[in-house]
């Protein structure tokens, strides 16, 4: 079946802009987690979502950073006044069952999106 | 807070040879631990997992690695490494108590000469 898809594959974009990135998740897959990866750095944790609601943000950075998922499926991360230093690979991963309801279960990831601001 | 160690920035073995890539974690229960695979360019493909049970853990590709409680490890082995195992290998726990969110290792870049 297909795995976790992210779009686009490449953003570049000037600094101040704002971008979007987005993720689809393995059908059914109920969490959602959104993870950045620096240059030489293993991925850090943003974002995870049960079903629509945000159930742990506290891996994002500051308030520039926001995502969403309002239809428990598709997720958007979204960037405003996009800096420097939020270039990075941005990972996307899905996972079939609801973290704390018995065994957790794998993580799936996305090839990411590149973003690179200039 | 939980974390995660990977010794060892840079491995270089020959193929053919054996492999242990290290890794110790700081994790305050039992902790649930992830060894996966980042081919340039590609996504993280999962090669084993630690749960509970057997400490010996078997995975995809001819990776196995033991969880050792005493020693804060779950080093990842292979008796014998292909030129196709050339990637970069990433360590990582589980934390439970916060949905399972992943605390990543720095990563273990292995080369394999020929």
């Amino acid at each position: 079946g297909a795995g976790v898809s992210q779009t686009p594959s490449n953003k570049v974009t000037e600094k101040g802009k704002y971008v979007e990135l987005r993720c689809d998740p393995i059908s059914g897959h109920t969490a959602l987690y959104w993870y950045r990866q620096s240059l030489g750095q293993g991925p850090e944790f943003l974002i995870y979502f049960q079903g629509t609601g945000a159930a742990d943000d506290s891996g994002l950075p500051n308030d520039r950073f926001f995502a969403v998922r309002p239809e428990g499926s598709v997720s958007t991360l979204k960037i405003q006044r996009t800096e420097r230093g939020d270039s990075a690979v941005y990972l996307c991963a899905s996972s079939a069952k609801v973290p704390g309801q018995g065994a957790t279960d794998t993580q799936y990831f996305g090839p990411g999106t590149r973003l690179t601001v200039l | 807070a939980q974390s995660v160690t990977q010794p060892d920035i840079h491995i270089t073995v020959s193929e053919g040879a054996s492999l242990e890539l290290r890794c110790n974690y700081s994790y305050g229960a039992t902790p649930y631990l992830f060894w996966y695979v980042q081919s340039p360019g590609q996504g993280l493909q999962l090669l084993l997992k630690y749960f509970s049970g057997d400490t010996l853990v078997q995975g995809i590709k001819g990776f196995e690695a033991e969880f050792k409680r005493s020693q804060s490890s779950f080093n990842l082995r292979k008796p014998s490494v292909h030129w196709s195992d050339a990637a970069e290998y990433f360590c990582a726990v589980g934390d439970m108590e916060y949905g399972n969110k992943l605390v990543f290792g720095a990563g273990t870049i292995l080369r394999v000469k020929s």
